[in-house]
């Protein structure tokens, strides 16, 4: 079974801090590797698609690394903002079979002013 | 607004019902695929469909199922419904048929809820 798990499960900070989570994935039939942050009562916004080992990708104040021989990648935002508060999801797209994304539970960040 | 519309936004029915969940990808996405979100669950992948064909399919149980059409709208098909069916419903886009750089865009959701 393929799983998909993401550190830590929730996290509380104060406006300005910097934050970041792991997201561990297998290293096996590595595709791809999606961000996505969700707000409550929204969908799942797309943040970043990594593909090769070494990646890095910036969004803002958002940025994402990945390493694929060890199975991770981080999430980093700088200067955390109130409205950076959601839940963070990564998902792991397995080699050859379609657009089929596993998810990790998601780290949900809150973020007080 | 990611260009993904999904039709109804809330559903409530009865069990052993069956319901049609609709979803219209973005403009020039051939990609769509449903996900069911239930309490304490992750996003589960159901199913993906490309240009009409079924791409790939998950846990899909036996009383779900799915299609695309030619105008490439989807229809998601639950039938003899149970409480636990009762979950978020969301339908997601792309351009591709799900290589590596393709993003997958959300809908807004379907919330189910079985009485």
């Amino acid at each position: 079974i393929l799983n998909v798990e993401q550190s830590p499960q929730s996290l509380h900070v104060q406006e300005g801090d910097s934050t970041n989570f792991t997201c561990s994935f297998p290293s096996s039939n590595f595709y791809a590797l999606h961000w996505y942050r969700w707000e409550t009562a929204k969908s799942p916004e797309a943040l970043f698609v990594m593909t090769l080992n070494g990646d890095e990708k910036k969004k803002g104040q958002i940025s994402a690394t990945l390493n694929t021989k060890e199975g991770y990648s981080y999430l980093y935002i700088k200067g955390s903002q109130p409205e950076d508060s959601a839940t963070y999801l990564c998902a792991f797209l397995i080699y050859n079979q379609g657009g089929k994304l596993i998810f990790g539970q998601g780290t949900e960040l809150s973020v007080k002013p | 607004d990611s260009g993904v519309t999904q039709t109804p936004k809330h559903l409530i029915t009865a069990t052993g019902q069956r319901v049609t969940l609709r979803c219209s990808p973005r403009s020039g996405d051939l990609s769509v695929y449903w996900y069911q979100q239930s309490l304490d669950q992750g996003l589960q992948f159901l199913i993906h469909y490309y240009n009409g064909e079924e791409r790939a399919k998950g846990n899909i149980l036996e009383r779900f199922s799915a299609q695309q059409f030619p105008d490439l709208h989807s229809e998601l098909n639950l039938s003899s419904l149970e409480l636990g069916d009762s979950a978020l419903y969301f339908c997601a886009s792309s351009v591709g048929a799900g290589s590596s750089t393709d993003t997958q865009y959300f809908g807004p959701g379907t919330r189910l809820t079985v009485l």
